[in-house]
Formats: C-alpha cells, sequence, structure tokens
C-alpha cells in the first residue's frame, strides 16, 4: 500500500517567491493535514481538511493557503517567502476519528535562501 | 502555557535496556488523548501508540508501552529492549476535543534518543 506521498522531496527557493508543496494521502483517508518543523523544535499546526472543508488554521500568516481537491490530494502555498519559511513541511493523513493515529509522509525540506 | 512539556532534550541508552521518555500534559479537557511518534533521520513521523483519556489500562505496542498517570497529567514512553534502530526523536502530541470526528494533534518539542551498542 502507497503511504502518504509528498513533491518535492528538496526545495531550494529565494526570498520573495511563491512555492506550492503537494501531498497525496493514503486511500480512504479523508483527512490531510500540514505542519512546518523547524529544525529542533515540534511540528506546527498549518492546516487541516476534512471531506474538503477546511476544519483548521494554525497560527500562520495569510501568505499560507492550501486546498483539498476531490480525489483528497492537497496543495500548501506559500506566497512571498521569508528566511524564517525554511522548514520541513510534512504532510499527514488519517481515517477519521478520534483514537487513530496520524500517518506522516517523508515531508518537503524547504530552503529559503 | 505548553500543552505538551518534554523536559528531556537527550537520553541515552545501552541496546537491550529500557528507557523511558517523559511527558505532561495541559488540558482542562475530560476527554483527550495521548499519542507517541517516532521520527528518524529520514523525516517521517511514525505514529507507535495512543492512550484515550478515559482508557483505564496503560496501552502496549510491543515493545512500547505508554505509562498513563492521570493524575499527575503524564503519559511517559517506555520502551522496552531497546535497539539500535531505536534512535530516533520522539514527540508526544495531545488530541482536546473534536471537530466533527476529527481532531488536530498538539506536538511537544521532542526528546532524541540515542542507543548505544
Amino acid at each position: 500500500d502507497a503511504g502518504v506521498t509528498q513533491s518535492p522531496t528538496h526545495l531550494i527557493k529565494t526570498r520573495g517567491q511563491h512555492v506550492t508543496l503537494r501531498c497525496s494521502p493514503i486511500s480512504g483517508h479523508k483527512s490531510v493535514s500540514w505542519y512546518q518543523q523547524v529544525l529542533g523544535q515540534g511540528p506546527q499546526f498549518i492546516f487541516q481538511y476534512y471531506e474538503k472543508e477546511e476544519r483548521g488554521r494554525g497560527n500562520f500568516p495569510d501568505r499560507f493557503s492550501a486546498r483539498q481537491f476531490p480525489n483528497y490530494s492537497s496543495e500548501l502555498n506559500v506566497n512571498a517567502l521569508l528566511l524564517g519559511d525554511s522548514a520541513l513541511y510534512l504532510c499527514a493523513s488519517y481515517v477519521g476519528g478520534l483514537d487513530y493515529g496520524y500517518t506522516f509522509g517523508s515531508g518537503t525540506r524547504l530552503t529559503v535562501v | 502555557a505548553q500543552k505538551i512539556t518534554q523536559t528531556q532534550p537527550g537520553m541515552f541508552v545501552q541496546e537491550k535496556e529500557a528507557v523511558t521518555l517523559d511527558c505532561t500534559y495541559d488540558t482542562s479537557d475530560q476527554s483527550y488523548g495521548l499519542f507517541w511518534y517516532k521520527q528518524p533521520s529520514s523525516g517521517e513521523m511514525i505514529f507507535l501508540i495512543y492512550q484515550g483519556s478515559y482508557d483505564e489500562q496503560n496501552a502496549t505496542e510491543g515493545r512500547y508501552s505508554l505509562n498513563f498517570q492521570k493524575a499527575r497529567k503524564s503519559a511517559n514512553l517506555v520502551i522496552s529492549a531497546s535497539q539500535l534502530g531505536d534512535s530516533a526523536m520522539y514527540f508526544c502530541a495531545m488530541r482536546e476535543g473534536e471537530s466533527g470526528g476529527s481532531y488536530i494533534p498538539t506536538f511537544g518539542r521532542g526528546t532524541s534518543l540515542i542507543v548505544h551498542p
């Protein structure tokens, strides 16, 4: 079975540019969440989509946006990149309910120079 | 205030020995859940174990067990018979409440575990 797949795996962008990160959840998982993980810290919540509706948004500026498509895949967009946006961006999916853990992808390592 | 506190930035253990990773949490909810994840150097977070606030028995999954002490608001992860492959970052996370059948976990800062041969 394919796990959560993210693309690209690594990305280098210049300040002020725009970036799009992509995520395909596990088949049958209706929820997709995005997390930002800065080196040495735990993942910070950015967005959650469940059944294509936004269910939650973390404390991130409006430069961050996301969407979920009819096939449950998702995109995270970041505009006007700052050096501080350099991080590992993790996508996670899960089947729903309260007692199940998330399944994470391997992440996209974004470096802003 | 931190919702999840992991006070041990780094832990070292000898192969085949047991190790306990600490996690304390802060919530006023009666219904909540606690999770542990492992993050190897590859970056992928791997779900290990779950404990619900109403579960009376401590959760176990193979070599992993969760020492849940509700009154102390602690949910420590115990790894028995450590293996070299257990070397990784370990994150404690908490679910509070729910929204239409889904939840959003909050993660701690993590503990780095190194297993020595």
